[in-house]
């Protein structure tokens, strides 16, 4: 029973380095999204996905990019990171549109940017 | 712009204790939902409840329950004879619907941290 998995969990990297954040769900949810958690911000949403081949911005987007080439993947990118997005980064799913729909989140990844 | 406001940073209890959490919300929507999320020390997003807002029933879920009051844009949060194991963030969240292509974003309150000590 995985639902939303993340990968990985923790990750150290350097100013400029890039990395890939992988969530990956076995719910067959239409809806992605990526948050980031910060010291008494609450969540914020950085990019979203309303099916397979599609990306939307979120309130938060600069410094991101994602990817979702398939329905149960939804990659989260850093091309140059900075100190700035040192955070948790959350994934969740949803199975429709609606507004009713409770997000299904995954484990959080912690990334710090030295 | 939706907005929620959870003005209890931290709220420490003893064992046994009830706790309430508040829950301030703002948004234009006519129809929407409200919902609370628990974050264990262990840092997962548990989801505990969603209540639509033409729903003003209160909910009990054993020793939890929600208190929804739409006149006062207000969806608190109370815990009955609290345990250690409670001890977690709690969220409350707002839904709206992301007019580009269709989904729904959710806006958080910035959580409060519920400590029950023995």
């Amino acid at each position: 029973n995985a639902g939303v998995t993340q990968t990985p969990k923790f990750r150290v990297l350097k100013t400029g380095q890039s990395m890939t954040l992988l969530c990956a769900q076995d719910m067959n949810h239409e809806y992605m999204y990526w948050y980031r958690q910060d010291p008494g911000m609450g969540l914020r949403l950085i990019h979203y996905s309303v099916g397979e081949g599609t990306t939307a911005k979120g309130e938060v987007p600069d410094g991101y990019n994602v990817s979702r080439l398939k329905k149960q993947n939804f990659l989260l990118g850093l091309e140059s990171a900075a100190p700035s997005q040192t955070s948790v980064y959350f994934c969740a799913s949803s199975p429709g549109t609606a507004t009713s729909q409770p997000q299904h989140f995954g484990d959080g990844t912690r990334l710090s940017i030295l | 712009a939706q907005k929620v406001t959870q003005a209890q940073t931290e709220i420490s209890v003893v064992e046994k204790e009830d706790v309430t959490l508040d829950c301030v919300y703002e948004t234009r929507d006519t129809t929407y939902y409200l919902f609370w999320y628990k974050q264990p020390p262990s840092g997962e997003l548990v989801f505990l409840i969603r209540r639509n807002s033409f729903d003003e029933q209160n909910e009990i879920s054993g020793r939890y329950s929600w208190n929804f009051q739409k006149s006062t844009s207000s969806f608190n949060f109370t815990i009955t004879a609290s345990q250690v194991v409670d001890s977690a963030v709690y969220f409350c969240a707002l839904s709206e619907a992301i007019l580009t292509g269709g989904g729904n974003k959710l806006t958080f309150g910035t959580g409060t941290q519920l400590k029950v000590e023995l």
